[in-house]
């Protein structure tokens, strides 16, 4: 079965710096990735998503990720966050072609502030 | 505007009380989920369901109930049986197109047992 790991819980950084928030995931087949955001006492929002081609991928809000392969990786990146990022966001893992519901899992969140 | 409606928003409920929190969508897609999140956690699947009349159980199905009639609509009922349901609610469909692979959230719900 396939995993997501978010290895930084909470991000602190200042506005107008860079930001990198990481995810790595588990699977040995092909695999469509995501990374969704939450905003306080909202639904999740897609921010972006991998299904094949270019490994990387833009997004909204000016975000973007890249798929590694090799690495297992899909780290999403922002050259300069505004205070309106603050959020929570979440890297997720589907399995490629599948429809079960299961196939589809997320990581733990990483909570991203921006501080002024 | 397509998307996902769940009401209500902000729902009390008393100890030993059953509660249906809606959940209607008008993507037309067949695959619709409900997540629980409680706070500073991430998200578990309580249920799922694949298409019009057939569900199945997700990683914390305990003390939760779920009907599928209709595409459109997928309501999760929090039973008496349910130790801690103060949570935030979730729910989602799934676009399975060739182009689509995503899931697509509603706006949440919150349970608060008083």
């Amino acid at each position: 079965a396939q995993s997501v790991t978010q290895l930084d819980s909470q991000v602190p950084v200042f506005e107008e710096a860079p930001v990198e928030l990481r995810c790595n995931y588990s699977s040995s087949v092909s695999v469509y990735l995501f990374w969704y955001v939450q905003y306080p006492n909202q639904g999740l929002q897609l921010l972006l998503k991998y299904l094949s081609g270019s490994t990387l991928v833009k997004g909204i809000n000016g975000f973007e990720a890249e798929f590694n392969k090799s690495q297992t990786s899909f780290h999403l990146r922002k050259p300069s966050v505004h205070i309106s990022d603050t959020a929570e966001y979440f890297c997720a893992v589907s399995v490629g072609g599948g429809n079960y519901g299961q196939n589809f899992v997320f990581g733990p969140g990483t909570r991203l502030s921006v501080l002024p | 505007d397509g998307g996902i409606t769940q009401s209500p928003k902000y729902l009390f409920r008393k100890e030993g009380q059953n509660v249906t929190l809606s959940c209607e969508q008008n993507l037309n897609h067949d695959a619709m989920y409900w997540y629980r999140q409680d706070p500073g956690q991430g998200l578990r699947l309580i249920y799922y369901s694949q298409i019009v009349n057939d569900f199945q159980k997700g990683d914390i199905a305990e003390g939760y109930s779920v009907s599928r009639e209709k595409k459109e609509s997928f309501p999760l009922t929090v039973t008496s049986a349910q130790k801690n349901p103060t949570a935030f609610y979730l729910c989602a469909s799934k676009d399975d197109s060739i182009s689509g692979n995503t899931i697509y959230f509603g706006e949440g719900s919150w349970l608060t047992v008083v």
